[in-house]
């Protein structure tokens, strides 16, 4: 079945650069996710791509996509001690269901 | 404000009881599911359900139950069958099997 994996932790200093990688099995794969999680909250979905681009840029996230290693990554750019939480990688393809990633917990240092 | 509200967001279960947990949704979404968190093992999905009066199991689904027979609602039922309940359960809704939308989650502990 689908598989998607990713590092549990990563920590840098405020201002720095963040990139958050993730790995997934399923070739058929449509969308690819990044949600973020804070402490006792739900998941927020933070940005998508779909499985025919390369790129996507949002203010300071920017998502890159290497279909054919099956490897997503999720640069923030300026991490700030907000963005401190636990950060989900997902897929949706061929089995009409969404696969999460275990998450990976960003630790901005001040 | 359209959104997902999972309540209670703290439940107690004694042993032997069923407690159940509520998800309602105003997105008219017509997909809804429920996922299990337990610490350092992500999400687990429990059920799924892609219409009203249909659901499927998803991985994890020995000791739960659902319902829909609401486009709204997708309650979840705890029964006394799982021995392990202790976890954070979320709920969440989507137009089709995208860009999932979750609630704010419940905490199940047991007494």
């Amino acid at each position: 079945g689908e598989d998607v994996e990713q590092s549990l932790f990563l920590s840098v200093r405020e201002g720095d650069s963040s990139v958050i990688n993730c790995t997934y099995t399923d070739s058929s794969s449509t969308y690819l996710y990044w949600y973020k999680q804070e402490p006792g909250a739900g998941l927020q979905l933070l940005t998508y791509i779909f499985s025919n681009m390369d790129m996507k840029q949002d203010q300071r996230l920017t998502v890159l996509l290497n279909k054919k290693d099956k490897h997503l990554s999720l640069r923030i750019a300026d991490t700030q001690t907000g963005d401190s939480a636990i950060y989900f990688c997902a897929e949706s393809g061929s089995y009409q269901k969404v696969t999460f990633g275990i998450g990976t917990k960003l630790q901005v240092i001040p | 404000d359209g959104g997902i509200t999972q309540s209670p967001k703290y439940l107690f279960r004694k042993e032997g009881q069923n407690v159940t947990l509520s998800c309602e949704q105003n997105l008219n979404h017509d997909a809804m599911y429920w996922y299990r968190q337990d610490p350092g093992q992500g999400l687990r999905l429990i059920y799924y359900s892609q219409i009203v009066n249909d659901f499927q199991k998803g991985d994890i689904a020995e000791g739960y139950s659902v319902s829909r027979e609401k486009k709204e609602s997708f309650p979840l039922t705890v029964t006394s069958a799982q021995k392990n309940p202790t976890a954070f359960y979320l709920c969440a809704s989507s137009i089709r099997a995208e860009k999932l939308f979750f609630g704010s989650g419940t905490q199940l502990s047991v007494l």
